[in-house]
């Protein structure tokens, strides 16, 4: 059965900051794996998606991630922060045609 | 393009009471998914629709059901609602490929008193 874990319940940045957001991820094969934000209040928003090919994915409002297949892990990224990015982050993967499972969430501050 | 839209917006029911969500995805998208999000359980999958068929179900029990309809629009429905049904739920629309991402409404927010 497929499984995504994101470790980190919040995390906090200073505005500026290089920020990071965890992801790792179970499959037996190969996976699909996407990053969403939630606004308080809000549906999820697609940020970006691995699907094959290079390992550095860029996506929207700067984000970034990197699949590492060794590590099975998905991390989303961004070189600055900004208070505006405060939001909750969704890791999901995704397995041929079956449910696409999302993690628990990680809240991320970023301070002024 | 217009977003996928989700009505109502809020809900409040009884504990028995049923209730019907409806959900308009995006034009041309042939899936549409419907999720239950808490703050204690996160964002569980109810189920999927693919051309008016089923393609994937959650574990929810069988007083939640759903439908999609030719033109892709999907209701979800819940019967008998209980007092743990109080929820955000969420449905989202994509192309229906694999690797296609998935378009999220705004979402209705069940209370069950």
């Amino acid at each position: 059965a497929q499984s995504v874990a994101q470790p980190e319940d919040q995390v906090n940045v200073a505005e500026g900051n290089p920020l990071t957001v965890k992801c790792t991820y179970s499959v037996s094969g190969n996976p699909y794996l996407f990053w969403y934000v939630q606004y308080p209040n809000r549906g999820l928003q697609f940020l970006l998606k691995y699907i094959t090919g290079d390992n550095l994915v860029k996506g929207s409002y700067g984000f970034e991630a990197e699949f590492n297949k060794s590590q099975t892990s998905f991390h989303l990224k961004k070189p600055s922060a900004l208070v505006s990015d405060s939001a909750l982050y969704f890791c999901a993967v995704r397995e041929g045609y079956s449910t696409l499972t999302f993690g628990k969430g990680t809240m991320l501050l970023v301070s002024p | 393009k217009a977003g996928v839209t989700q009505t109502p917006r809020y809900l409040i029911k009884t504990r028995g009471q049923q209730v019907t969500l409806s959900c308009s995805p995006i034009s041309g998208h042939r899936s549409v998914s419907w999720y239950q999000q808490t703050p204690g359980q996160g964002l569980q999958f109810l189920f999927e629709y693919f051309s008016e068929t089923q393609r994937n179900k959650g574990n929810f029990p069988g007083r939640f059901s759903g439908r999609q309809f030719s033109n892709s629009r999907s209701e979800m429905n819940v019967s008998t609602l209980e007092l743990g049904d109080s929820a955000l739920y969420l449905c989202a629309s994509s192309m229906g490929d694999r690797g296609h991402e998935q378009y999220f409404g705004p979402g209705t927010r069940l209370t069950v008193t």
